[in-house]
């Protein structure tokens, strides 16, 4: 079965500077998507990115970039000049390609974003 | 597009009571996840539907159904509710075929007394 863990369940950042957020999953899948979810206190819970196994380039949404790390197994989120309102749960998600597939979330990490 | 919606929003029900959830996806797709959110277990899989059939499910007890409309539309049940059943329930929809990625709804926060 996959697995995904956030082995960091809080962080803080200020506002304007960087943070990176870790995720490490594992599959015996070749073939599989991660994203990074963000779950502000309203509960939604909102895509920031998404990243295709099979592609080696790094997924970049304007301020949020991961690091890929296949054969690590391995996902981190960047956020640059972060902002107030990036303060929220982040959670790592896998999903494997195929019908009938599942999404496996970590842990979550709370990130802080002080002024 | 509009965005999933989940009704009610809200609910406090009693144990022994039964409940249903109601999931409109955005336009367009066909499949419907709905998961379990709680402090303790985290994000948990419950079913997902495409196209008015079940194609996945994760380990929850009988007591927890679903179905899929014509219309996309999917109802998840809670029958016989526990205490332990309290939690954010909530919806994702999807195209269907890859990348397949969810969107959520804003979810549906049930409380068991």
């Amino acid at each position: 079965a996959q697995t995904v863990t956030q082995s960091q369940p809080e962080m803080s950042v200020q506002e304007a500077e960087t943070v990176t957020l870790s995720c490490t999953y594992d599959t015996s899948e070749s073939d599989y998507y991660l994203f990074w979810y963000k779950q502000p206190p309203s509960r939604q819970m909102i895509l920031v990115i998404r990243q295709e196994a099979y592609k080696q380039q790094n997924a970049t949404e304007n301020r949020f970039s991961v690091n890929f790390q296949k054969a690590a197994k391995s996902f981190s989120l960047k956020i640059s000049d972060s902002q107030l309102g990036d303060a929220a749960m982040y959670f790592c998600a896998y999903r494997r390609v195929g019908k009938g597939s599942r999404l496996t979330f970590g842990e979550g990490t709370q990130l802080t974003v002080n002024p | 597009k509009a965005g999933v919606t989940q009704t009610p929003r809200y609910l406090i029900k009693t144990r022994g009571q039964q409940v249903t959830l109601s999931c409109s996806p955005i336009s367009g797709h066909r499949s419907v996840s709905w998961y379990q959110q709680t402090p303790g277990q985290g994000l948990q899989f419950l079913f997902e539907y495409f196209s008015e059939t079940q194609r996945n499910k994760g380990n929850f007890p009988g007591r927890f159904s679903g179905r899929q409309f014509s219309n996309s539309r999917s109802e998840m049940n809670v029958s016989t509710l526990e205490l332990g059943d309290s939690a954010l329930y909530l919806c994702a929809s999807s195209l269907g075929g890859p990348p397949d990625t969810q969107y959520f709804g804003p979810g549906t926060r049930l409380t068991v007394l």
